[in-house]
């Protein structure tokens, strides 16, 4: 069965300093890795994909991440944090065959003035 | 832009009773989804639904859960006899394509089981 470890459960950053959220995942096959984040009350907004096409893959709002099959992650990060970029992310594989999607667990990021 | 909706937002139920959540998933997709986010813990798939059946399932699917599309709208999750540890956020979720599809989110229907 997939799983995906998110390393720090809590992450603090200041405004404009560079964010990096982890993840690493298990698979014997290279999978779909996603990164999802949620604002408070809100449901789960897609970042971004990867699914074996680039291994740095761009997304919304500025966030990108790199597949690294030889380390199995897919961390996230973004050059500058702004304070609209304070919520949960998180990673999530889903298997090549199948259609669910399993989930790290999450990371909440704080970004300080 | 097109989104998956959920009602209600927040249902509280009494230990034993049915509770039925609702979902308005995007209305080209195919596949449905729920998943279910106990407090302060990660996202959890529950079932996944295709061409009127159920596609797959996880364990904590049990007997007690079910799902239904009654019509060409709304995606059904029932709950036949909730229990105290059912008290979690449900996500429906949506996408047009397997695998590679992105799937849609709503914003969740928060249940409380006293």
């Amino acid at each position: 069965a997939q799983s995906v470890t998110q390393l720090g459960s809590h992450v603090s950053v200041s405004e404009g300093a560079l964010v990096l959220l982890r993840c690493n995942y298990s698979s014997s096959v290279p999978p779909y890795l996603f990164w999802y984040v949620q604002y408070p009350n809100q449901g789960l907004q897609l970042l971004l994909k990867y699914t074996s096409a680039a291994t740095l893959v761009k997304g919304i709002n500025g966030f990108e991440a790199e597949f690294k099959k030889s380390e199995t992650s897919f961390h996230l990060t973004k050059p500058s944090a702004h304070m609209s970029d304070a919520a949960e992310y998180f990673c999530a594989v889903e298997e090549t065959s199948g259609s669910r999607l399993t989930f790290g667990e999450g990371t909440q990021l704080t970004v300080n003035p | 832009e097109p989104e998956v909706t959920q009602t209600p937002s927040h249902q509280v139920t009494q230990m034993g009773q049915e509770v039925i959540l609702r979902c308005v998933p995007i209305s080209n997709h195919l596949y449905f989804y729920w998943y279910r986010q106990i407090l302060g813990q990660k996202v959890e798939f529950l079932v996944s639904f295709y061409n009127n059946e159920i596609s797959e399932k996880s364990e904590i699917f049990d007997d007690q859960f079910s799902v239904e599309r009654p019509d060409g709208s709304n995606f059904t999750l029932k709950i036949r006899s909730t229990k105290l540890e059912d008290s979690a956020m449900y996500f429906c979720a949506s996408s047009s394509d397997r695998g590679l599809g992105e799937q849609f989110f709503g914003p969740g229907t928060r249940l409380t089981v006293l």
